[in-house]
This record gives structure tokens, C-alpha cells and sequence, in this order.
């Protein structure tokens, strides 16, 4: 157990809908980071969020967003769903400062379908 | 801009085999870090090892080792004597470092090699 939550685990959804997923980091930690995970693309960085800010981006779509609260959970916000965006969607934090040599620790994932 | 290769796609082992996966990157960076993770059957990504540019010794921690050279930019992770739990995919991973010497640790993945150990 990594100590990084994540809800919900799976998610079904249909095209054109809008969905949250939530991460919980692992104590201490303000990193937070988002993965996607999928066939074609492998596992791919979106973006990070380090004591409520964005820190940086990766290939996210406009579509979607996220945000870090004052308890350091994160939600990545994904709109006007596709069926490309079925994926696993992985949240990873990290110790205070962010910096490179710190490892991720990730959750285990919601796997979002969209139908 | 940061590449990670994992040529191996699928490797097939008995158990008790040894099993080397490849890791070669790219990158500008002089100052950056490597991991591999593992991601069993049950789909979670386990943190196995970080190695930063400027220590190039091998480390070895049980079954695993790892060999880092800088001068053909690879970071292979060899599995000594092999068992059946270890069947899963294995990530290698480059962290990101800005111009501006702040890291932000954002993770580039290799494709990933699915490693199975045969009974």
C-alpha cells in the first residue's frame, strides 16, 4: 500500500459526460502528480500540483482539468468525454519539495470507460 | 525532449532464469533521475529504484540489480533466479529537470516490458 488513495476505482461513463476523479496524497506529501495510462499511448504525464498550485503541464487536453485544495487532495476534471479518453487514470505524490530525486508513489488507478 | 526506450516489448522466462530488461534514454539534462517501477496483474505502479546521473555504481537489493552507464545512456535492471511472482510490466522512468535548475520531477515512462516467469 503506497499510502496514496484514489476514488473512485472504476468509472463508466458514457460520451459527452463530465467526471471527477479524486486522489488523496500520502501524508506530508504536497506533490501531486496525474498519469494516464493507456494502450496506445502508454503512461503519459498531465499535470502537477505542488501545495495548491500548478506546477507543470504535460499533453492534457483543454477538456480537462484539475486542482489541488487546501488539504492537499487533487481533482482531475474530465469533460465532453470521448471514447479515446478510456484509460487509467493514475495520481502520484511525492515528498515536500518536488524536486526530481524524490520517487512518486502511486495510487492504484480509476479505470474510466467511456462508452 | 526526454525519450525513454524499453526495446523489449514481452519477454518469456522459466523460473529460476536470470532476466535483463533494457533501459536507454534520452535526454539534455545534465543532472537527472531514473526509476524503474513494476506493475503487477493488479494494476498498481510500484517504485523499485531511483538512481541519479551522478552516481554510476550498480546496486543490487535482493534478486534485483541495476547497471547504469552514462556513456551509452542505459539503466538495465537484470531479475536473478526469477519466480513466478515476478510477472508483471516493468516501467523504466526519466524524471524532468527545467532550465531554470528547479526540478519538477514529472516522470517520462518508457513503454514498458511485460516480464513473464513460467513455472
Amino acid at each position: 500500500d503506497s499510502g496514496v488513495t484514489q476514488t473512485p476505482k472504476h468509472l463508466i461513463t458514457a460520451t459527452g459526460q463530465r467526471v471527477t476523479l479524486r486522489c488523496s496524497p500520502r501524508s506530508g506529501d504536497l506533490s501531486v502528480y496525474w498519469y494516464q495510462q493507456s494502450l496506445d499511448q502508454g503512461l503519459q504525464f498531465l499535470i502537477q500540483y505542488y501545495n495548491g498550485e500548478e506546477r507543470a503541464k504535460g499533453n492534457i487536453l483543454e477538456r480537462f482539468s484539475a486542482q489541488q485544495f487546501p488539504d492537499l487532495h487533487s481533482e482531475l476534471n474530465l469533460s465532453s468525454l470521448e471514447l479515446g479518453d478510456s484509460a487509467l487514470y493514475f495520481c502520484a505524490s511525492s515528498a515536500s519539495s518536488g524536486a526530481s530525486y524524490n520517487e512518486q508513489f502511486f495510487g492504484p488507478g480509476t479505470r474510466l470507460t467511456v462508452l | 525532449a526526454q525519450k525513454v526506450t524499453q526495446a523489449q516489448t514481452e519477454i518469456s522466462v522459466v523460473e529460476k532464469e536470470d532476466v535483463t530488461l533494457d533501459c536507454v534514454y534520452e535526454t539534455r539534462d545534465t543532472t537527472y533521475y531514473l526509476f524503474w517501477y513494476k506493475q503487477p496483474p493488479s494494476g498498481e505502479l510500484v517504485f523499485l529504484i531511483r538512481r541519479n546521473s551522478f552516481d554510476e555504481q550498480n546496486e543490487i537489493s535482493g534478486r534485483y540489480s541495476w547497471n547504469f552507464q552514462k556513456s551509452t545512456s542505459s539503466f538495465n535492471f537484470t531479475i536473478t533466479a526469477s519466480q513466478v511472482v515476478d510477472s508483471a510490466v516493468y516501467f523504466c522512468a526519466l524524471s524532468d529537470s527545467n532550465a531554470g535548475g528547479t526540478s519538477y520531477g514529472k516522470l517520462t515512462f518508457g513503454q514498458g516490458t511485460i516480464l513473464t516467469v513460467h513455472p
